[in-house]
């Protein structure tokens, strides 16, 4: 009940390409949804974040698309380039009930070839 | 606005000795949440500290403890370390608890021989 599940693993895309990267979540108590984006040796940043009563957030080359009902939600990178290489990870969280506990996916490795 | 800082960078231990870690949050920022990053099994929330108490709890045993001082800062505490404590752990804060963004620091990496 309290898991996200993230997939792929890993993903290859090629620059200028769109990168797509899945969760889901069983728990409807979660009501905020932050995605992370990871380089080796740094703590996870803060890249876009969404709330249920949205179905799209868009900043900058960064979408999150949210369907409430099928209890998923994505991240999608447009035009991605080879500075995007990096771990992605979805995280969720109850803010009413859990304050700031995040729950996190299992995290996308991204590789975006030149 | 400075970000997130933990101290230190890099840590080496050995089994049974005790650690403490310590994070300075962005300035104004009242929460702080502890977690362990491993590659087995991801990132995982240890606690969560606001206005100097314990908000929330992870599912981890109690060697692992922590606490908030007046100014925010926090520190965690690994008593009796095993092998199996070598992580990389980081560092979050936040305006509030819940519902507000939360910014990570670049992790304490600690490693238990």
């Amino acid at each position: 009940q309290q898991q996200v599940k993230q997939s792929p693993q890993s993903l290859i895309v090629q620059k200028g390409g769109i990168s797509i990267i899945n969760c889901a979540y069983e728990n409807t108590a979660f009501d905020y949804f932050p995605w992370y984006q990871q380089f080796p040796g740094k703590g996870p940043a803060l890249l876009i974040a969404i709330r249920p009563d949205v179905s799209e957030k868009k900043e900058g080359r960064f979408t999150i698309s949210f369907n409430k009902s099928a209890k998923q939600f994505s991240l999608h990178i447009m035009d991605s380039q080879p500075g995007d290489s990096a771990t992605y990870f979805c995280a969720a969280s109850m803010t009413e009930t859990s304050g700031s506990r995040l729950t996190f996916g299992e995290g996308t490795q991204l590789t975006v070839n030149p | 606005k400075a970000g997130v800082t933990q101290t230190p960078r890099y840590l080496i231990k050995t089994r049974g000795q005790q650690v403490t870690l310590s994070c300075s949050p962005i300035s104004g920022h009242r929460s702080v949440s502890w977690y362990q990053q491993t590659p087995g099994q991801g990132l995982q929330f240890l606690f969560e500290y606001f206005s100097e108490t314990q908000r929330n709890k992870g599912n981890f045993p109690g060697r692992f403890s922590g606490r908030q001082f007046s100014n925010s800062r926090s520190e965690m505490n690994v008593s009796t370390l095993e092998l199996g404590d070598s992580a990389l752990y980081l560092c979050a804060s936040s305006l509030r608890s819940g519902g507000s963004e939360q910014f990570f620091g670049p992790g304490t990496r600690l490693t238990v021989l």
